[in-house]
């Protein structure tokens, strides 16, 4: 238990469907994170979020829609995905200092699926 | 970021100490080095990390070299249940880059 909590822990879809991956995080962390693991490939960042606000965007398609309406969650909302979305969606958490020593933590894992 | 290089898999017997090593020969003075863990499918694990000097705590141990240039993480005793792929980070900037990491597997 690493205290970042994600939610569904599964989750299939269609194409046409709409979803939303939720992640919350109980360390009092100020900023959070969005990765995208497929299958046999390393993990690939796609949003940060420092203070609620969005300081990164790894180039992610518009398909994939990030919300951090506060530091303890995190969404990301999911539309007309295709099936090579289908991947282990990782949300973490770490608490930003002057240096490069805040340590992220990671939640359990989306295990996406798109049909 | 600098760059790490680390073997692809290992193999370690259980209760047997784990040295897995890891190259980073670009890393820069303000670098950390951070070792993660991930076990199939599961969210990564922070083990440990370091700048200069070796750092040690109840998962294992960081070893690096005077130069910097490389580390060793090490697990003291192995069990089974650190059958997983393990990450060399040299962290840079905001987030982590997670390159394809070392294989233990840890067999009885």
């Amino acid at each position: 238990e690493t205290g970042v909590t994600q939610t569904p822990r599964h989750l299939v879809m269609g194409m046409t469907n709409k979803k939303s991956l939720k992640c919350e995080q109980h360390l009092g962390h100020n900023a959070m994170y969005w990765y995208k693991q497929s299958a046999k490939k390393p993990l690939e960042l796609m949003f940060v979020y420092n203070f609620k606000e969005q300081t990164e965007n790894n180039s992610v398609p518009s398909r994939f829609s990030p919300e951090c309406p506060n530091s303890s969650h995190l969404f990301l909302h999911l539309h007309t995905l295709q099936p090579e979305d289908s991947a282990l969606y990782l949300c973490a958490s770490s608490q930003p200092g002057r240096t490069s020593t805040d340590t992220q933590y990671f939640g359990p894992g989306t295990r996406l699926t798109v049909l | 970021d600098a760059k790490t290089t680390q073997p692809t898999s290992m193999d370690c017997a259980e209760g047997r100490a784990a040295n897995l090593p890891c190259n980073h020969s670009t890393i820069s003075g303000n670098e950390y080095v951070y070792w993660y863990r991930q076990i199939h499918s599961q969210g990564p694990q922070y083990i440990i990390h370091g700048l200069k000097n070796n750092e040690t705590n109840e998962m294992a141990s960081l070893i690096i070299t005077e130069d910097r240039k490389s580390s060793t993480l090490i697990l003291p005793h192995a069990t089974l249940r650190d059958t997983a792929v393990y990450y060399c980070i040299v962290r840079g900037r905001t987030a982590l880059i997670f390159g394809k990491g070392t294989t233990l597997s840890v067999s009885s």
